[in-house]
């Protein structure tokens, strides 16, 4: 199947610094990515929605200013979490999809902490 | 809103079956998934069916899909410890958008 990949795979950062996580899809070309936010022992719940070239949709309940997403290319899309403050800590997958192919492949994931 | 709704925990003993039970509202879901998830991993998609087949095996997995009842199960046959993770069922339109997934079920294989 296809690979999507996450840099970093850890990341610990002081609180109001801000941290970027880059997402790569490495063998397709990915027009429309996804960001997901994973609480500890929950289910993932979906942040925003990103093609390639447009701006992010963001689902309620998330901060825009936050949580800055950016997918200029078909195979790169990046999630800023700006300012960042302990409850940002959690664990963040992003996905990808090709286009006119429903199936979403997963990144390994990113584990933020937040001190 | 769509739900999907799971146990949350699964104890089987090595070799024996497991099966995971998934319900869900949506009556428009066209694809439906299972992921496993291993601890401080992302997600690994299993397989998926659509909602127009009732079942799909492959290999020591077996996925039963009954629409009208809104019920989806993951049969694991032959479960081994390499098996113990926690597993998603999710959903998602045709356009493969508007992904819900479930609370996860954590399946742990006894000795």
């Amino acid at each position: 199947g296809a690979v999507v990949s996450q840099h970093p795979s850890r990341v610990i950062c002081k609180s109001g610094t801000s941290v970027k996580i880059e997402c790569r899809s490495l063998d397709f070309q990915a027009t429309t990515m996804f960001w997901y936010r994973q609480f500890p022992k929950q289910s993932l719940m979906l942040m925003a929605t990103s093609n390639e070239g447009s701006k992010a949709t963001y689902e309620q309940g998330v901060e825009k200013d936050k949580f800055l997403i950016n997918h200029a290319s078909l195979t790169l899309s990046t999630l800023t979490v700006t300012s960042a403050h302990p409850e940002d800590s959690s664990f963040y997958i992003c996905s990808a999809r090709e286009q006119s192919i429903s199936e979403q492949f997963f990144g390994p994931g990113t584990r933020l902490t937040v001190l | 809103g769509e739900d999907v709704e799971q146990s949350l925990f699964l104890s089987v003993r090595e070799g024996d079956s497991s099966v995971i039970n998934c319900t869900y509202t949506d009556s428009s879901s066209t694809y439906l998934y299972w992921y496993k998830q291993e601890p401080g991993a992302g997600l690994q998609l299993l397989t998926y069916i659509f909602s127009n087949m009732d079942m799909k095996q492959d290999q020591r997995l077996t996925v039963l899909l009954n629409k009208k009842d809104k019920h989806l199960s993951l049969r694991i046959a032959d479960t081994q410890t390499g098996d113990s993770a926690i597993y998603f069922c999710a959903e998602s339109d045709n356009y493969g958008q508007n992904f819900v997934f479930g609370p996860g079920t954590r399946l742990s294989v006894l000795p």
